[in-house]
């Protein structure tokens, strides 16, 4: 079935420094990828849609500056923490669909832990 | 305003008996329900889907039910088994009046299967 790698798995950092996490689609293309932040005993929620070679569309409260996404190919998005706060600590997991109507699959997320 | 609620935040089931989630949703535009699991530290997994053509879709041990005058859509699970225990989300997307598929999850319930 499609594979979504995502990386890394766990992540610390200090605050003020930034952090890059990376999603990839290992054997299909995702024409769209999604990046979903997750709080404890919270729903997840969707930060930004990002379609290949096209900015990103973020959902209202998301900060675009804050949270860059790059969708630079059909295989790969990456969401950039900027000047990571402790607030920022939470899960950060990304999904990729193949094409409109068509399921979502998931990376394993990734664990951001701001000091 | 939470678009897709999951009431119970958790459920405790025995073992080989049936378990039961429940969810509502609020936005009458919504056309597809989807189920997920989680468990720890892993990206949601994709269980069981239905369109609002239809009212039941079954597949092995899981059934989605739908009833589109109240909102309401559960999951069935019979037998449950101990590697059911996760989080089970509920989310909703409206394809035909939407140009991407943006999915909106509920809270999640914590289902625990007991031996």
């Amino acid at each position: 079935g499609a594979v979504v790698s995502q990386h890394p798995s766990w992540v610390i950092c200090k605050s003020g420094t930034s952090v890059k996490i990376e999603c990839r689609s290992l054997d299909f293309q995702a024409t769209t990828m999604f990046w979903y932040r997750q709080f404890p005993k919270q729903s997840l929620m969707l930060m930004a849609t990002s379609n290949e070679g096209s900015k990103a569309t973020y959902e209202q409260g998301v900060e675009k500056d804050k949270f860059l996404i790059n969708h630079a190919s059909l295989t790969l998005s990456t969401l950039t923490v900027t000047s990571a706060h402790p607030e920022d600590s939470s899960f950060y997991i990304c999904s990729a669909v193949t094409g409109v109507n068509s399921p979502l699959h998931f990376g394993n997320g990734t664990r951001l832990t701001v000091t | 305003d939470q678009q897709v609620k999951q009431n119970s935040p958790s459920l405790s089931v025995q073992e080989g008996r049936i378990s039961i989630l429940n969810c509502d949703y609020t936005n009458s535009m919504f056309d597809y329900f989807l189920w997920y699991k989680k468990y720890p530290a892993e990206g949601p997994t994709f269980l069981i889907s239905i369109s609002s053509i239809k009212d039941k879709n079954e597949d092995g041990r899981f059934t989605v039910f739908l009833n589109k005058s109240a909102k309401h859509l559960s999951l069935h699970i019979v037998p449950s088994q101990p590697g059911d225990s996760a989080v089970y989300f509920c989310a909703a997307s409206a394809r035909a009046s939407s140009r991407d598929d943006k999915i909106i999850f509920g809270k999640g319930t914590r289902l625990h299967i007991l031996p």
